[in-house]
């Protein structure tokens, strides 16, 4: 089974603080993503990943930034953490398959509160 | 670009009777469309997906989906509801997108099962 992995799955930080958010796949998926999920707004896309040190803007990537050093890890960094990004963030990797076929495993997700 | 809607926010049933789930989804070529779901406090698992080929789909958990490119509908069913079914569900449309397999989900349907 694929395992998609979240390095918290609660966490409470300050506000201006910097935090990191670790996801890593045991599949050797070639992309990975990562959402944030608030209620009534469903799953946004925050940044993805279909390549090593290669990453692209999803639809809200404003104060966020991401950082894949390596294929199975994929960071999210909050340079300075807001209380308007209190969330729940969900992490997810998919195989590449350039026809499109391409489900996605989710990790357990991280509930974070800024405070 | 495509979108997904999902228009019912909330559904009720009681266990052991039947359920749809609505989902429409715009999209300009042959759609790739999955039906996850969410438990409470857990990432997303896949229910189904339809690629291509039989327009009736069969998933896990005994759920099932058709494909109506007439009405550009791919609904969730599922004959007779268990109190597990309980969960948020997520319609999604996957792109052809050859540099990541990037999903557009709904808002989601929150279902819950009465006893």
């Amino acid at each position: 089974d694929v395992k998609v992995t979240q390095s918290s799955r609660y966490l409470v930080k300050r506000t201006g603080e910097k935090v990191f958010l670790e996801c890593v796949q045991d599949m050797d998926h070639e992309n990975m993503f990562w959402y944030r999920q608030d209620p009534g707004l469903g799953l946004r896309l925050i940044y993805f990943s279909y390549d090593v040190k290669m990453k692209e803007k999803g639809d809200i990537p404003e104060g966020y930034s991401v950082s894949r050093e390596k294929k199975e890890r994929f960071s999210l960094i909050l340079e300075s953490a807001s209380t308007n990004q209190t969330s729940m963030y969900l992490c997810a990797s998919s195989l590449f398959m350039d026809r499109g076929w391409n489900e996605q495993f989710f990790g357990p997700g991280t509930r974070l509160t800024v405070l | 670009a495509q979108s997904v809607t999902q228009p019912d926010i909330h559904i009720t049933v009681s266990e052991g009777a039947s359920l749809e789930l609505r989902c429409n989804y715009s999209y300009g070529a042959t759609p790739y469309l999955f039906w996850y779901v969410q438990s409470p406090g857990q990432g997303l698992q896949l229910l189904l997906k339809y690629f291509s080929g039989d327009t009736l789909v069969q998933g896990i958990k005994g759920f099932e989906a058709e494909f109506k490119r007439s009405q550009s509908s791919f609904n969730l069913r599922k004959p007779s509801v268990h109190w597990s079914d309980a969960a948020e569900y997520f319609c999604a449309v996957g792109t052809l997108n050859t540099n990541a397999g990037k999903s557009t989900f709904g808002d989601g349907t929150t279902l819950t099962v009465k006893p």
